[in-house]
C-alpha cells in the first residue's frame, strides 16, 4: 500500500535554529499538506500546497514557516528560527485529488530544547 | 465558527463487544467527514469516510453515522478487538478547495481482554 514518508523520524534542535522536515508524499498525489501535533492534543492544520503553491495556511503558519516542493518527490517544510512552543510531532499528508485517498505520515517528532 | 468535539476523552470497552465513539460538529457547511485512528507514536491512519449526502456508511466492522440535523458523528466498531486500542479522531472538510482537515481532540479507546 502507497505511503507517505517523512525523515527524520525524532529532530531535536536548540531553540533559534533552522529545522527542515522532509516528507515523500505518495507519488500520483497532487495535494499535499502540513498539520502538527502538540504532546496530548488534537491534529491541527497548517498549511496545504498545490500546483507549486500555498493554496491555504492557518494562523499558526507564520512567517517562520515556509513549504517547498524542491523537486517532483520531495516536500518540506522549514522552520525558520525555532521555538521552545514548536516541539510537536508533524505529519505530512497528500491526497490524490481533494479528499481522495487522503493519507498522512508517521510523523516527525521535533524536539527544541 | 469551525470546531470539531469529542463528548467522551476515554472509552473502555470489553473484547467482543461493540464500541460507539461520538462526535459533534459546528460547522454546518462541512460536507465530509473521515474516521481516523492513531496509535501511540504513529500518524493518523484512516478508517473510514462518508460525505454529507450519505447518512451511513459501512467498511469492514466499522460504521459510519451522521446526523446532519443535531451536527453528529459516530464510529461504531463491531466486536472490538485488542488491536482496536487507540485514540479516535474525527475530522471535517468544511467543502473548501483546499481540503482542510479540521480534527476533534480524540477519544482513547481501550480494549480490555
Amino acid at each position: 500500500e502507497p505511503e507517505v514518508t517523512q525523515t527524520p523520524s525524532h529532530q531535536v534542535t536548540q531553540m533559534g535554529q533552522e529545522v527542515i522536515l522532509r516528507c515523500v508524499p505518495i507519488s500520483n498525489h497532487l495535494y499535499f499538506y502540513w498539520y502538527r501535533q502538540i504532546l496530548g492534543q488534537k491534529v491541527e492544520f497548517l498549511v496545504s500546497f498545490y500546483n507549486n503553491e500555498i493554496s491555504e495556511k492557518s494562523e499558526i503558519f507564520d512567517d517562520q514557516f515556509s513549504v517547498e516542493r524542491p523537486d517532483g518527490s520531495n516536500f518540506t517544510l522549514k522552520i525558520r528560527s525555532t521555538k521552545l512552543e514548536d516541539s510537536a510531532m508533524y505529519f505530512c499528508a497528500s491526497s490524490e485529488q481533494g479528499n481522495y485517498g487522503y493519507t498522512f505520515g508517521s510523523g516527525t517528532r521535533l524536539t527544541v530544547v | 465558527g469551525e470546531s470539531v468535539g469529542l463528548h467522551l476523552p476515554t472509552l473502555s470497552v470489553q473484547e467482543g463487544d461493540n464500541s460507539i465513539i461520538n462526535c459533534a460538529y459546528s460547522n454546518s457547511a462541512s460536507d465530509y467527514f473521515i474516521w481516523y485512528k492513531q496509535e501511540s507514536g504513529k500518524g493518523p491512519q484512516f478508517i473510514i469516510d462518508i460525505r454529507s449526502n450519505m447518512d451511513k456508511r459501512q467498511g469492514q466492522r466499522v460504521t459510519v453515522l451522521l446526523n446532519k440535523t443535531v451536527k453528529h458523528l459516530s464510529l461504531q466498531i463491531a466486536a472490538t478487538q485488542p488491536g482496536d486500542s487507540a485514540v479516535y479522531f474525527c475530522a471535517e472538510n468544511s467543502g473548501g478547495s483546499n481540503y482542510k482537515l479540521t480534527f476533534g481532540k480524540g477519544t482513547l479507546l481501550t480494549v480490555n481482554p
